[in-house]
């Protein structure tokens, strides 16, 4: 079945650190690959999404590259910010295996903390 | 704002008891879909309707279940609860039912079984 294995946190960093949180995954067809965050309090976001090999996915200065040959998606940032802190959920969109529906598969999300 | 309404955004009862929760997707969206947010589970996708009529299943327990109206805004009916369904409860739409959209998510039902 699909799946999506992200790297798991917390992660703290220094403000205008740079960040990497890595996510992988295993799916049938060819996937669609997103990122979402999720904000205290707050529902899930679309932070930026690729929906096909060597793709770059960019938004608020994050950028996530679909690497088809490592099955990847990694997310990154030059330069975090506080108001990056945040889970941010690697996910997947790729049609279910005897059925027309696609669906999204989150992986387990990964908390980032940035300090001042 | 999201487009996406949940309500209500708290909701504490009892064990046993049966609540309703309701979602207003995003204007134009036709499909919603069901999610559980909880510490150790993770995002569980729970179920997914299409103009009205339900199109896949993921986790959703027995005593869980769904519908879509006709004005597109779906419930979701939770019964006999227990205290491990305590948990966040998102709702997400998407303009169709099937292809590689990215959903919008309303800011979620925080219930709490006590």
């Amino acid at each position: 079945g699909n799946s999506v294995t992200q790297m798991e946190g917390p992660v703290t960093l220094s403000e205008e650190a740079f960040l990497t949180i890595n996510c992988t995954y295993t799916a049938t067809g060819y996937p669609s690959l997103f990122w979402y965050v999720q904000y205290p309090g707050e529902g899930l976001q679309l932070l930026l999404k690729a929906t096909k090999a060597d793709d770059k996915g960019s938004n608020k200065g994050f950028e996530a590259t679909y690497r088809k040959e490592t099955t990847s998606f990694h997310l990154e940032k030059g330069s975090v910010q506080v108001s990056d802190s945040a889970v941010y959920f690697c996910a997947l969109s790729a049609p279910r295996r005897g059925a027309g529906s696609y669906q999204l598969t989150f992986g387990k999300g990964t908390k980032l903390s940035v300090i001042p | 704002d999201s487009g996406v309404t949940q309500t209500p955004k708290h909701l504490i009862t009892a064990t046993g008891q049966r609540v309703t929760l309701r979602c207003s997707p995003r204007s134009g969206d036709l499909s919603v879909y069901w999610y559980q947010q909880s510490l150790d589970q993770g995002l569980q996708f729970l179920i997914q309707y299409y103009n009205g009529e339900e199109r896949a299943k993921g986790n959703i327990l027995e005593r869980f279940s769904a519908q879509q109206f006709p004005d597109l805004h779906s419930e979701l009916n939770l019964s006999s609860l227990e205290l491990g369904d305590s948990a966040l409860y998102f709702c997400a739409s998407s303009v169709a039912s099937d292809g590689p959209y990215g959903y919008t998510f309303g800011s979620g039902t925080r219930l709490t079984v006590v």
